[in-house]
This record gives structure tokens, C-alpha cells and sequence, in this order.
């Protein structure tokens, strides 16, 4: 059964930082993992979404790598800003089309 | 094009009660998810539509969990009688299903709270 792990639980960084959020999953046969932001009473926003034969994507200041094998995610951030506060989560999906499995979310804070 | 909508944004009830969530997906998208957050767990899977089918509710809790999709369209999540348990966050997604490797589209989610 696919577990997926997300840490740390929160983060607080003062704004300009560049800062990393980590996820791992238990089984390494993945079709493919998609990086969420969620803020606060709102719904998922999907911020990248990779392939299983991809080893990275990028979108602005956010690049998502993974690395199927040691089963892998990370998010980075660039120059983070007081908007980037949110909660992120990572979900991993075994098959095309078929349910997401979710981490517990990182709650990162941007300090001004 | 308008977002996956859910209806109602919160909803407080006395365990025992019946409450009826509805989620509308983005036009024209045959997938449609139903997930829950619980406190302090992570999200999770209940069920999966295609069109009007369900594709897989290996995720529904129990029998207290009836979900409809009539005419492919909206979908409604019955929990009938609701439980202390069932309290949550409910998120409905949706997605095309033209491809294998799409998004999922997430609504705003419906906070219950069963007393």
C-alpha cells in the first residue's frame, strides 16, 4: 500500500530564502507525482506536475524533481516570498486516471 | 471557464443527522473524485466516477456513504446517519480523462462538523 511521507510538518523562513520540502513515497512504481498548494479554507491549487520518466519540471521560481528509484520528491523555492505561505502537499498517482495518494502537507510560513 | 464548485462551504450537524454535499465539476470532465481530510490526517481517497459509473469506492468508510453522479454531471455525498467521525474537510476534483497523465481540478471543499 502507497504511503507518502511529507517533511517537515512546518516551516518558517524569512522572506528571500530559498528553501527545499521533501517527500517520500513507499512504493517506487509511480505513474506520476503532482506538487499542491492549498491556503487556508480554500481548495488544491496544482503548482507541477512530473511523469514518471521525468526527473524534474519547473514553473517560476518553483522546480520539482524526482527521483523515482529512492522514491523521492523534492519542491524548491526561489527567493520565497510572504505569498508563498501555504500549505504544500505532495500526492503520488500508481496508475493513469486513477486516485491520488496524499502526503500530510508541509505548512511553510514567509516572514516579511 | 468556472472552477470544480462545492456546495455547502460548511456545514454543522448533530450526530445522528443527514447531510447531503454536492460538488459540480468543470464542464465537460467525465472523472470526478471525492476525497476527505480528516483532523490531522492526510487527504483521502473515497470514490471515482466516470461519467455516471463509479469507477473504484474502495475508499468509502461504510455503508452510511452513498455518493451519486445521475446523468454524468453533478455528484451528491449522502452520509446518512452521520457520525462524530465523519467530521472533515470533503474535496471534490475533477478531470477530463482524454489522457492518462492529467490534473485533477480541486473544488474548495466542504468543512462538516458532526456534534
Amino acid at each position: 500500500k502507497q504511503e507518502v511521507t511529507q517533511i517537515p510538518a512546518a516551516l518558517s523562513v524569512p522572506e528571500g530564502e530559498n528553501l527545499v520540502l521533501n517527500c517520500s513515497f513507499t512504493d517506487s512504481a509511480i505513474y506520476n507525482l503532482q506538487w499542491f498548494r492549498q491556503d487556508p479554507g480554500k481548495g488544491l491549487t496544482s503548482l507541477l506536475l512530473i511523469q514518471s520518466s521525468q526527473r524534474e519540471q519547473t514553473s517560476g521560481r518553483l522546480n520539482a524533481s524526482l527521483d523515482k528509484s529512492s522514491g523521492r520528491s523534492t519542491l524548491y523555492i526561489a527567493a520565497s516570498q510572504p505569498g508563498d505561505s501555504a500549505t504544500y502537499l505532495c500526492a503520488v498517482r500508481d496508475k493513469g486516471n486513477t486516485p491520488l495518494v496524499f502526503g500530510k502537507g508541509t505548512r511553510l510560513s514567509v516572514i516579511a | 471557464e468556472a472552477g470544480v464548485t462545492q456546495f455547502p462551504s460548511h456545514s454543522v450537524i448533530e450526530k445522528g443527522q443527514t447531510v447531503t454535499l454536492r460538488c459540480d465539476p468543470i464542464s465537460g470532465h467525465d472523472n470526478l473524485y471525492w476525497y476527505r481530510r480528516v483532523m490531522g490526517k492526510e487527504i483521502k481517497f473515497l470514490l471515482h466516477f466516470v461519467k455516471e459509473s463509479k469507477q473504484d469506492e474502495s475508499g468509502m468508510p461504510n455503508n452510511r456513504f452513498l455518493a451519486e453522479r445521475t446523468g454524468g454531471t453533478y455528484s451528491t455525498l449522502k452520509v446518512q446517519p452521520a457520525e462524530l467521525e465523519d467530521s472533515g474537510v470533503y474535496f471534490c476534483a475533477s478531470s477530463r480523462g482524454r489522457t492518462s497523465w492529467e490534473t485533477q481540478y480541486f473544488g474548495p471543499g466542504t468543512r462538516l462538523l458532526v456534534l
